[in-house]
């Protein structure tokens, strides 16, 4: 099975520009999740979708938000960046959330760089 | 709160044990992961333990799990180059059906030839 792939590997914008990631989960995966990862605050999670619905949101500003389409594979976009949003941003896959073990699958990850 | 707190640097020699701590803070953390990081990589599951067990081995990881304290640890035996990486603990929930996980902050483990 193919992994979890994510584009772009890298990005550079400016402030004030907005920015579209992109994840495609393992084939057969339907929750995807994005975490954001940056030095000074460590990983920390975004939001979670599963069949086209938001389940849960991290504590970001309205600035961040996703989607996931039909397929599964899922967008996110950050409008207006700010230099704090340079960062890692890792996308993971899972068959379903839920209470049970939960094993999420990792991708590469979109290195945001914000000028 | 959301803690899960870990020491952020260890240092070992090849070939000795490593011992990476981990501390969270909710009781209804239902399982507890390890995850390892190498450079321009995303994460890779290590191991995992369920809340009501107490170890759990497996090949050269062994975790334990102290549930009074709070506290989870990976050793890893007979260090290799190759495990320098930074190295996560993270924890899921009881509440909700959500896979959200929190992580600590990673702790660098050096290999020292």
């Amino acid at each position: 099975k193919a992994g979890v792939t994510q584009t772009p590997r890298y990005l550079i914008k400016t402030r004030g520009q907005q920015v579209t990631l992109s994840c495609s989960p393992i084939s057969g995966h339907r929750s995807v999740s994005w975490y954001q990862q940056t030095p000074g605050q460590g990983l920390q999670f975004l939001f979670e979708y599963f069949s086209e619905t938001q389940r849960n949101k991290g504590n970001f500003p309205g600035r961040f938000s996703g989607r996931q389409f039909s397929n599964s594979r899922s967008e996110m976009n950050v409008s207006t960046l700010e230099l704090g949003d340079s960062a890692l941003y890792l996308c993971a896959s899972s068959s379903i959330p839920g209470q049970g073990y939960n094993e999420q699958f990792f991708g590469p990850g979109t290195r945001l760089t914000v000028l | 709160g959301e803690d899960v707190e870990q020491s952020l640097f260890l240092s070992v020699r090849e070939g000795d044990s490593s011992v990476i701590n981990c501390t969270y803070t909710d009781s209804s953390s239902t399982y507890l992961y390890w995850y390892k990081q190498e450079p321009g990589a995303g994460l890779q599951l290590l191991t995992y333990i369920f809340s009501n067990m107490d170890m759990k081995q497996d090949q050269r990881l062994t975790v334990l799990l102290n549930k009074k304290d709070k506290h989870l640890s990976l050793r890893i035996a007979d260090t290799q180059t190759g495990d320098s990486a930074i190295y996560f603990c993270a924890e899921s929930r009881r509440s909700g059906n959500t896979g959200k996980l929190i992580f600590g902050q990673g702790t660098t483990l050096q290999v020292k030839p």
